[in-house]
């Protein structure tokens, strides 16, 4: 079935770091979402993505969808406490008759004040 | 403006009992996914409907596991028999239209004794 590869797995940053973080699939997405996921929680949407090549900012955050559809990644500028958290990416592919949302298996953020 | 409900948001069950989880999407949206977590672990996709009709299932354990989402009312999740392993997170999800954005309910955690 279709994977999604996520990286890094984790990361330990200080406050006011920059991060990055990425997702990248053998298959083409038509779509792509990234998330947060704070404990006992369920996921937060962060950012959509539609068409390749988009950047699309949401405050400290922006995400880019790859020219090649195949791919997509997360920035966080600025760290701060609060964006600790499991960040994930989801791509959507929806030719044919079948198609669904699947997700990668997460970046776990840790921030140092 | 609700979000994704979903209901109860704990649920225990004996081995062998049957477990029942609802969703109900946001207002206006027609297509549910539903995911299981393990704890540290990502989001498995387990099946997506779209109102009446199972889109993807290609997630759902053949056995003992069946998902429905009416026409009025919400989606069911259920397991017939649980086992020890079912223990898990169970989220679902919901959109708008095939592919856009999807918004989550804050889960229900399943825990089988």
């Amino acid at each position: 079935g279709q994977q999604l590869n996520q990286s890094p797995q984790s990361m330990f940053i200080q406050e006011g770091e920059d991060v990055s973080m990425n997702c990248t699939s053998s298959s083409i997405f038509n779509t792509w979402l990234w998330y947060k996921q704070e404990p006992g929680e369920g996921p937060v949407l962060l950012i959509a993505l539609y068409k390749a090549g988009e950047l699309t900012s949401n405050g400290r955050l922006t995400a880019q969808f790859g020219i090649t559809r195949k791919d997509s990644f997360l920035n966080i500028s600025a760290s701060i406490p609060s964006d600790v958290g499991i960040y994930f990416c989801a791509g959507f592919n929806y030719g044919g008759s079948q198609g669904n949302l699947i997700f990668g298996k997460g970046t776990k953020l840790s921030v140092k004040p | 403006n609700a979000g994704v409900m979903q209901n109860p948001r704990h649920l225990v069950r004996r081995r062998g009992q049957e477990a029942r989880l609802r969703c109900s999407p946001m207002k206006g949206h027609s297509h549910v996914y539903w995911y299981r977590q393990l704890p540290e672990e990502g989001l498995k996709f387990m099946v997506y409907l779209q109102k009446e009709n199972i889109i993807d299932e290609s997630g759902m354990p053949k056995e003992r596991f069946s998902a429905e989402f009416p026409k009025e009312g919400p989606s069911i999740l259920r397991i017939q028999q649980v086992v020890r392993g079912d223990s898990a997170a169970y989220f679902c999800a919901s959109s708008l239209d095939r592919g856009s954005e999807a918004f989550f309910g804050q889960g229900t955690r399943l825990t089988v004794v």
